[in-house]
């Protein structure tokens, strides 16, 4: 299957800041990639869906002006959290694939202080 | 709207022991459903799927079995590791006009031994 990775693996900032996320896929070309938040012992959900040249599709009670998305290239998609609080400390994931078959990167772990 | 359900954790269980984990699902069409097991500080894995009712998905000594007439996938094992140890997933996927995956709450899993 497919590799995808992720950087940085974990991150601590200053409330307030801005924090790039980088979602690399390394053998597939990824017209589609999604974006997922985990809060601690909870499920994934879903943020929003990456298309590579055009705008992201935002899924409802996301702020896109908040989760900032790029999907520039076939094999890169970023995601930035902007002036981040405290709140949006969490484990942000991405995926991308074919079809139903998705691979997963090993995810980034951010703290707002 | 489509939903995973999956039994709460933590399952603790001593090696060798049966494991079942509990996971029905509501869906208006007809999903495809799918394990992903998440290993400590890492990203999420395929386990395994199955795509129609009364196909059966297996990896790794591990089994479930697509159970339309009862909405469920139970996730199986006969003989568990310490190995096994990690938070498996229940998770379903639908084409919306694009493919959309909607996961259960992930059930994590203590090998003893």
């Amino acid at each position: 299957g497919a590799v995808v990775s992720q950087h940085p693996s974990r991150v601590i900032c200053k409330s307030g800041t801005s924090v790039k996320i980088e979602c690399r896929s390394l053998d597939f070309q990824a017209t589609t990639m999604f974006w997922y938040r985990q809060f601690p012992k909870q499920s994934l959900m879903l943020m929003a869906t990456s298309n590579e040249g055009s705008k992201a599709t935002y899924e409802q009670g996301v702020e896109k002006d908040k989760f900032l998305i790029n999907h520039a290239s076939l094999t890169l998609s970023t995601l930035t959290v902007t002036s981040a609080h405290p709140e949006d400390s969490s484990f942000y994931i991405c995926s991308t694939g074919e079809g139903e078959t998705q691979y997963f990167g090993p995810g980034t772990r951010l703290l707002v202080l | 709207g489509d939903s995973v359900t999956q039994m709460e954790g933590p399952v603790t269980l001593s090696e060798e022991a049966f494991l079942t984990i509990n996971c029905t699902y509501t869906a208006t069409g007809y999903p495809s459903l799918f394990w992903y097991v998440q290993y400590p500080g890492e990203g999420l894995q395929l386990l395994l799927k199955a795509t129609k009712a009364d196909d059966k998905g297996s990896n790794k000594g591990f089994e479930a079995t697509y159970r339309k007439e009862t909405t469920s996938f139970h996730l199986e094992k006969g003989s568990v590791q310490v190995s096994d140890s990690a938070v498996y997933f229940c998770a379903l996927t639908i084409n919306t006009g694009g493919f959309k995956t909607i996961f259960g709450a992930g059930t994590r899993l203590f090998v003893k031994a």
